[in-house]
Formats: C-alpha cells, sequence, structure tokens
C-alpha cells in the first residue's frame, strides 16, 4: 500500500458525459500528479500540482482539468467524454517538488461506452 | 501487468536466473531515471531510481547502470523470483515530469 487512495476504483459511464476523480496523496506529501494508461498510448503524464498550484502540464486534453485542494486531495474532471478516454487513470504523490520518488495510487478504471 | 494494446517486448527467465531489462531514453538534457514494476491490477511502484552524475546504483536486488552517452538504462535483477514477474517501466525525469517508456514483460518460469 502506497499510502495514495483513488475513488472509485470503477467508473462506467457513456459518451458525452462528465466524471470526476479524486485522489489523496500520502500524509505530508504535497506535489500530486495524474497520468493516463491506455490500451494503445502507455502510461502517460497528464499534469502536476504543487501545494495547490500547477507546476507542470503534460499531454492533457482541453476537455480535462484537474486541481488540488487546500488540504492537498485533488480532482481530474474529465468531461464530453469519448470513447477513446476510456483508460486506467493513476494519480501519484511526492515529498516535493525535485527528485523525489512518486508514490502511486491503486488507479481508477474508467470505462466509457 | 494490465494486459494492454502495445506490443511490449517480453523477456522471460528462469526462476534464479539474472534478468536483464533494458530502456532507451530520449532526452540527453534528462537528469533524473526512475525505474517501476507493476503488478497486474495495481499501480506502478517505485523500485530504484539514479541521478546523471552516476553511472550505476545498487538497492536490495536490483542494479540501475546509465550509459549517458548512448541513452541507455539498465535495470538488473539478481536471483529472479516469481514475484518479479510484472511489467517494468523506465521513466525520465523531463522539466516537473516523468516521461515512461513503454514497458518490458518479465515472465519468471519456476
Amino acid at each position: 500500500d502506497s499510502g495514495v487512495t483513488q475513488t472509485p476504483k470503477h467508473l462506467i459511464t457513456a459518451t458525452g458525459q462528465r466524471v470526476t476523480l479524486r485522489c489523496s496523496p500520502r500524509s505530508g506529501d504535497l506535489s500530486v500528479y495524474w497520468y493516463q494508461q491506455s490500451l494503445d498510448q502507455g502510461l502517460q503524464f497528464l499534469i502536476q500540482y504543487y501545494n495547490g498550484e500547477e507546476r507542470a502540464k503534460g499531454n492533457i486534453l482541453e476537455r480535462f482539468s484537474a486541481q488540488q485542494f487546500p488540504d492537498l486531495h485533488s480532482e481530474l474532471n474529465l468531461s464530453s467524454l469519448e470513447l477513446g478516454d476510456s483508460a486506467l487513470y493513476f494519480c501519484a504523490s511526492s515529498g516535493a517538488d525535485g527528485y523525489n520518488e512518486q508514490f502511486f495510487g491503486p488507479g481508477t478504471r474508467l470505462t466509457v461506452l | 501487468g494490465e494486459s494492454v494494446g502495445l506490443h511490449l517486448p517480453t523477456l522471460s527467465v528462469q526462476e534464479g536466473d539474472n534478468s536483464i531489462i533494458n530502456c532507451a531514453y530520449s532526452n540527453s538534457a534528462s537528469d533524473y531515471f526512475i525505474w517501476y514494476k507493476q503488478e497486474s491490477g495495481k499501480g506502478p511502484q517505485f523500485i530504484i531510481d539514479i541521478r546523471s552524475n552516476m553511472d550505476k546504483r545498487q538497492g536490495q536486488r536490483v542494479t540501475v547502470l546509465l550509459n549517458k552517452t548512448v541513452k541507455h538504462l539498465s535495470l538488473q535483477i539478481a536471483a529472479t523470483q516469481p514475484g518479479d514477474s510484472a511489467v517494468y517501466f523506465c521513466a525520465e525525469k523531463e522539466g516537473g515530469k516523468l516521461i515512461f517508456g513503454q514497458g518490458t514483460e518479465l515472465s519468471v518460469k519456476p
């Protein structure tokens, strides 16, 4: 157990819908990262927040957004869902913003029908 | 690991043998590298890391080698065990983000 929690574990929804994925980092970790693992793209970095502020952005679609709250938990919002958004979404946390190990949560499996 | 549509390279070894998993990275400016292990149905798990000012780093049963000249990273697992069966990813730190390789599936035969 990495100490990072993600909810829900599974999510099934329809195209065009909007969902919110939630992540609680390890106690004391200030950085939260979101990744997408799909069947054809592998593990892709989406976005990083550090102490509430966006720190780095990767291959995140405009239909996706994220935020980190004062209690350091983070949410990833996915809207206007398409079939191709079906994937595993992982959250990771680390203690700082530099050369630190990232601890991954168990992931949320999103299925868009 | 999770079955993916990507055609992952596969390494099959006998229990007790040493395993070597290779990775080529893309950015010569990357200064931090990590190896992760992903078991089926789980998130990636940190194995070992190395900074670019080092050529070699050892952990418990694992060794990472970094060759910056040819932008190559390898993970050596000594005395491979059935519990080592998983998908292994290398990752390079580029700015604030980790760029992951496609992964190698390690299969350990008892």
